[in-house]
């Protein structure tokens, strides 16, 4: 989808194990989101920001942290994987304002990430 | 707690029927609605944004309509084609400063040629 990228778009973890996932965006957007996606669980949000260099928890924030480098990039990190955390990791980014709301959502194309 | 539903969550129908999509939300006082779609393997692509002030947005053959006081969102699919099989998403934006939507889980449409 264009505007938005992650990486990576696959990766196999062991339980314990670490890693980082990468969201860039070239739409000069404020705010930006996390979200997992689980069969029969739907979307839910993991961390949002809504402007450069703040950080908001969502709904399912246990176990990840996050970090706003910069406008353009906003990333996810599992310190110690579990199996719970397998799931395909999405990217949203939102033209949004204090108090302006209407704005739609553009998604990147996941990372699907298993751990074993 | 807002809770999005969509039913039914499949929906088969063969080439060129007008279709329609339904999404119910339990809590009315929301800041807009919106309908994405959703391809395997890939993102959610934003269709329409209705604001709560608005009845109604159209894009093409999609027409999205909003019944806050009910609770209830339908899109309106013309004459389908192959190329509409995807899943549909619909969220809602609560109201009181709120940045998160709440999705629901969708429904996968096939569009049989």
């Amino acid at each position: 989808n264009a505007g938005v990228t992650q990486t990576p778009k696959f990766q196999v973890l062991k339980t314990g194990q670490s890693m980082t996932l990468q969201c860039a965006q070239d739409m000069n957007h404020n705010s930006m989101y996390w979200y997992r996606q689980d069969p029969g669980m739907g979307l839910r949000l993991i961390y949002y920001s809504a402007s450069e260099g703040t950080t908001d928890k969502g709904e399912v924030p246990n176990g990840y942290n996050v970090s706003r480098l910069n406008k353009r990039e906003f990333s996810l990190r599992l310190e110690s994987a579990a199996p719970s955390q397998t799931s395909v990791y999405f990217c949203a980014i939102k033209r949004a304002n204090r108090g302006n709301y209407n704005s739609p959502l553009h998604f990147g194309n996941g990372t699907r990430l298993t751990v074993t | 707690k807002q809770e999005v539903t969509q039913i039914p969550a499949a929906l088969s129908v063969p080439e060129g029927e007008n279709l329609v999509l339904n999404c119910s939300f339990t809590d009315s006082a929301i800041y807009n609605l919106q309908w994405f779609r959703q391809d395997p393997g890939k993102g959610l692509t934003s269709l329409l944004l209705i604001q709560s002030s608005q009845r109604e947005q159209t894009s093409g053959r999609l027409n999205a309509s909003l019944d806050k006081s009910s609770g209830r969102s339908t899109l309106y699919i013309a004459a389908s084609q192959p190329g509409d099989s995807a899943t549909y998403l619909c969220a809602v934006n609560n109201q009181g400063g709120s940045e998160k939507l709440v999705f629901g889980k969708g429904m996968k449409l096939t569009v049989n040629p």
